[in-house]
């Protein structure tokens, strides 16, 4: 068990809608980062939080959003969502803003339909 | 071009083999380097990192990164069936955390 934790495990939507995936980090870290895995796909760096503030972007659609809450807690935003949306999205945590062991969750499996 | 690339396999190789796995990067920026491994449907964890030039070893692991000819590589020494999974290479440009596309190892017995 890594510590960090992700819900849903898994989630089933019609096109069109939105949806939020949460991700609690380890105990004491700070960092959150969001990765989208589709199928043979690497992990995709979406976007980075560090204690409630946005520090990195990678290649996150407009059509996502994240934020990172005062207890540290994030949460994914999907919306306008397309079949090409469907994926393992996974959250993971580190205890500073650079640091070299990232602790992943087991992931929200997307599936839109 | 990708900052990171690598090979996404699969690669099949019997028990007991050696196996090589390898990444390129085009940032020079880049700092640590990791290797992950993530068995099926689960989360990646964290096999080893390094952070200069050199080898580092761990058990039956051993990590090599070249900055000079920004590539890193990964070998595993007397590969078990357990040891079939993706493995993924990583590393660190200021903030961001980025990783290979993975590479799909099986080990038949």
């Amino acid at each position: 068990d890594s510590g960090v934790t992700q819900t849903p495990k898994h989630l089933i939507t019609a096109t069109g809608q939105r949806v939020t995936l949460r991700c609690s980090p380890r105990s004491g870290d700070l960092s959150v980062y969001w990765y989208q895995q589709s199928l043979d796909q690497g992990l995709q760096f979406l976007i980075q939080y560090y204690n409630g503030e946005e520090r990195a972007k990678g290649n996150i659609l407009e059509r996502f959003s994240a934020q990172q809450f005062p207890d540290l807690h994030s949460e994914l935003n999907l919306s306008s969502l397309e079949l090409g949306d469907s994926a393992l999205y996974f959250c993971a945590s580190t205890a500073g803003q650079l640091n070299t062991e990232a602790f992943f969750g087991q992931g929200t499996r997307l599936t839109v339909v | 071009q990708k900052e990171v690339e690598q090979d996404p396999g699969p690669l099949s190789v019997p028990e007991g083999a050696i196996v090589s796995l390898n990444c390129t990067y085009s940032n020079s920026a880049f700092q640590y380097f990791m290797w992950y491994r993530q068995y099926s449907r689960k989360g990646p964890e964290l096999l080893m990192y390094t952070y200069s030039s050199g080898n580092k070893e761990d058990g039956r692991f051993t990590a090599q990164v070249d900055k000079s000819s920004k590539y890193i590589s990964l070998f595993i020494r007397d590969s078990q069936p357990s040891d079939s999974a993706t493995y993924l290479c990583a590393m660190i440009n200021t903030d961001k955390l980025i990783f290979g596309t993975g590479t799909r190892l099986q080990v038949f017995p």
